[in-house]
């Protein structure tokens, strides 16, 4: 149980075109998702915290209007990056915490992002 | 600013041996802490977790030590084996307006045949 997945795994873009990037919960039900990044041999960073129906929480540095996010059900949220740049270039990880849950989160398998 | 490190970027062992990765945090608010497994292009796995109310867990093959006094975690992996190989995280739970994650710089365990 406890299966998040991402959609889609890999994704090569464009300079200037935006990408989403799917995060849903299989088997059960997410309040919060979060999105982290990851650069080679670095660590997560987040990104930002999105609940379900209300807006996101991004973390200091991070382009509200860059980075959209959207968390409409219980079971999937999107990340969209507008306007990628080579710099996007990154692992993009989402997680979710299980409704009712309270430190708990399981990570999705990753999508690479490669911006030409 | 306050963060989770840790001591070792990279740590060799040969198979059969305990490994053992460190992690020490700064916050002294956190109330928990997690290990997490990452593989290569994989999303990170979870281990073993610890809250602050306690001072040892134990799970199969690993061991999680927390010392709040020097604000230390530690990692323990027996009879470590050629799959354990990967970068392990260790994260602390911030206590704000909700919980989030604060990942530590990870460890490359390596671990040869």
């Amino acid at each position: 149980g406890a299966v998040v997945s991402q959609h889609p795994s890999w994704v090569i873009c464009k300079s200037g075109t935006s990408v989403k990037i799917e995060c849903r919960s299989l088997d059960f039900q997410a309040t919060t998702m979060f999105w982290y990044r990851q650069f080679p041999k670095q660590s997560l960073m987040l990104m930002a915290t999105s609940n379900e129906g209300s807006k996101a929480t991004y973390e200091q540095g991070v382009e509200k209007d860059k980075f959209l996010i959207n968390h409409a059900s219980l079971t999937l949220s999107t990340l969209t990056v507008t306007s990628a740049h080579p710099e996007d270039s990154s692992f993009y990880i989402c997680s979710a915490r299980p409704q009712g849950g309270s430190y708990e989160q399981y990570f999705g398998p990753g999508t690479r992002l490669t911006v030409t | 600013g306050e963060s989770v490190g840790l001591h070792l970027p990279t740590l060799s062992v040969q198979e059969g041996d305990n490994s053992i990765i460190n992690c020490a945090y700064s916050n002294s608010a956190s109330d928990y802490f997690i290990w997490y497994k990452q593989e290569s292009g994989k999303g990170p796995q979870f281990i073993i977790d610890i809250r602050s109310n306690m001072d040892k867990r134990q799970g199969q093959r690993v061991t999680v030590l927390l010392n709040k006094t020097v604000k230390h975690l530690s990692l323990q992996i027996a009879a470590t084996q050629p799959g354990d190989s990967a970068v392990y995280f260790c994260a602390e739970n911030r206590r704000s307006g909700y919980s989030t994650l604060t990942f530590g710089k990870g460890t490359m365990l390596l671990v040869s045949p």
